[in-house]
């Protein structure tokens, strides 16, 4: 079966430096996407990764490992509107998106 | 510039009743159109896609339906709503052309049935 794993919730300070990980068992892979959802709004594209290595995008670079399968999304300087569900996805060998749960980082003060 | 419009935002149904979801696309031409439901705690679980008009594929055997009766209209239908059926339901696109795949996202529907 196809599965993506993240961990249910992070907190962290504003501020300070987090790292959200996602492991991945899927049948092919052409791409990992990470998405920022806020509550009650829709995911928002933040990142995607096709080869290995860190792609930096402005506050919300990614990192991938295809050979681990694994990637993550280190957010710098957390703020308050960081806090959000980060959605981890895979597109596999029929472009399908197989998507994480989610994880809810909460940020306080 | 593209744009992704879905409505009601949100709606409160009584079990048994029909469903009515509507999608509309901007500024773009033939995209690949989806239904997800988010379930709380659970990823994003496709329903429905379509690569054209009329040409729907269902991922989960359901008792809802999707139709797109015109290039850029995707609609999300029940004739009889279950409990199970509660949830946030997105509307999202993708170009045919791009093989990354990204989604754009409509802003959501959150129906509760009840």
């Amino acid at each position: 079966g196809q599965n993506i794993d993240q961990p249910t919730e992070m907190t962290a300070t504003e501020g300070a430096i987090v790292q959200i990980n996602c492991t991945y068992q899927t049948s092919g892979f052409n791409g990992l996407f990470w998405y920022q959802q806020h509550a009650g709004e829709a995911p928002t594209f933040l990142s995607y990764n096709v080869l290995d290595g860190l792609e930096e995008k402005g506050r919300f670079s990614s990192f991938l490992s295809r050979s681990k399968g694994y990637s993550y999304l280190p957010l710098k300087e957390l703020q308050m509107k960081d806090s959000a569900s980060y959605l981890c996805a895979v597109l596999d060998s029929n472009y399908q998106l197989i998507w994480g749960a989610g994880t809810k980082l909460i940020i306080k003060p | 510039s593209q744009t992704i419009h879905q409505w009601p935002a949100t709606l409160v149904q009584p079990v048994g009743s029909p469903l009515s979801l509507e999608c509309t696309v901007e500024g773009t031409s033939n995209p690949n159109l989806y239904w997800y439901r988010q379930a709380a705690g659970r990823g994003l679980q496709l329903l429905f896609y379509s690569v054209g008009i009329g040409q729907i594929s269902s991922e989960v055997p359901q008792n809802l339906s999707a139709s797109r009766p015109q290039d850029r209209q995707f609609i999300l239908s029940s004739k009889k709503l279950l409990l199970s059926d509660s949830g946030f339901y997105l509307c999202a696109w993708s170009e045919v052309a791009e093989d990354t795949g990204e989604l754009f996202f409509g802003e959501g529907s959150r129906l509760t049935v009840l």
